[in-house]
């Protein structure tokens, strides 16, 4: 079981939002504001997309944004576009015991 | 650009020992990153295993922790895995991949499927 909550799929027609939420606990996404998103297109590695809860690496569209609130972190894509179609992951850094958690996945489809 | 490239058997046989490489360019091990090595079962999801800096500071995933080892050379510039007593829920993509700002992978290796089966 996954220590990070996330919906199975979500879906968006081309140009509108979508939003993902990763639900955590105290000790991890409360605790620290080190969430991180990857997007994953299939049979490819992970890409980072969102890392400090809402910082973009260099590359990333700003299309992407990322946000946190309790225990809960967002991901926003906004202006869908059809290469947005992936599964992506959240991950928290849970401290010096548990360090890394990752969510189960969203599968993103762009309708 | 950094870049990463994981190597090692693509079949384990059942109680052995799965070992893995990982071959780092654009970048040096000894430079103050981390390393990690995270795998994804068939259809499922991500799980982080293990991370490294080259000052010698490992850390764990606590459910593996018994298991895994992780190390580095820094004269060949590579990274090592080894899970030692694998069974059938070992069988995943590996990935090696070097950290962001706390986000284990920034920049990642294109992985390497690993089948525990006799």
């Amino acid at each position: 079981q996954s220590a990070l909550t996330q919906p199975p799929s979500a879906s968006g027609s081309p140009g509108q939002s979508v939003t993902i939420s990763c639900t955590g606990t105290s000790s991890d996404v409360v605790g620290y504001n080190y969430v991180s998103w990857y997007q994953q297109h299939p049979g490819k590695a992970p890409k980072l997309m969102i890392y400090e809860v809402s910082k973009r690496p260099s590359g990333v569209p700003d299309r992407f944004s990322g946000s946190k609130s309790g225990n809960t972190a967002s991901l926003t894509v906004s202006g869908l576009q059809a290469e947005d179609e992936a599964d992506y992951y959240c991950s928290s850094y849970g401290g010096s015991n548990i360090f890394y958690v990752f969510g189960a996945g969203t599968k993103v489809t762009v309708l | 650009q950094v870049q990463l490239q994981e190597s090692g058997p693509g079949l384990v046989e059942p109680s052995g020992t799965l070992s893995l490489t990982c071959a780092v360019s654009g970048d040096s091990i000894s430079s103050d990153s981390w390393w990690s090595w995270v795998r994804q079962p068939p259809g499922k999801g991500l799980e982080w295993i293990a991370e490294i800096h080259h000052s010698g500071i490992t850390h764990y995933n606590p459910s593996l922790r018994s298991r895994v080892t992780i190390s580095m050379d820094n004269c060949r510039n590579h990274f090592s895995l080894t899970l030692t007593s694998v069974t059938a829920a070992d069988t995943a993509v590996y990935y090696c991949a070097r950290n962001g700002p706390f986000s284990p992978g920034e920049y990642w290796g294109q992985g390497t499927l690993v089948t525990v089966s006799s």
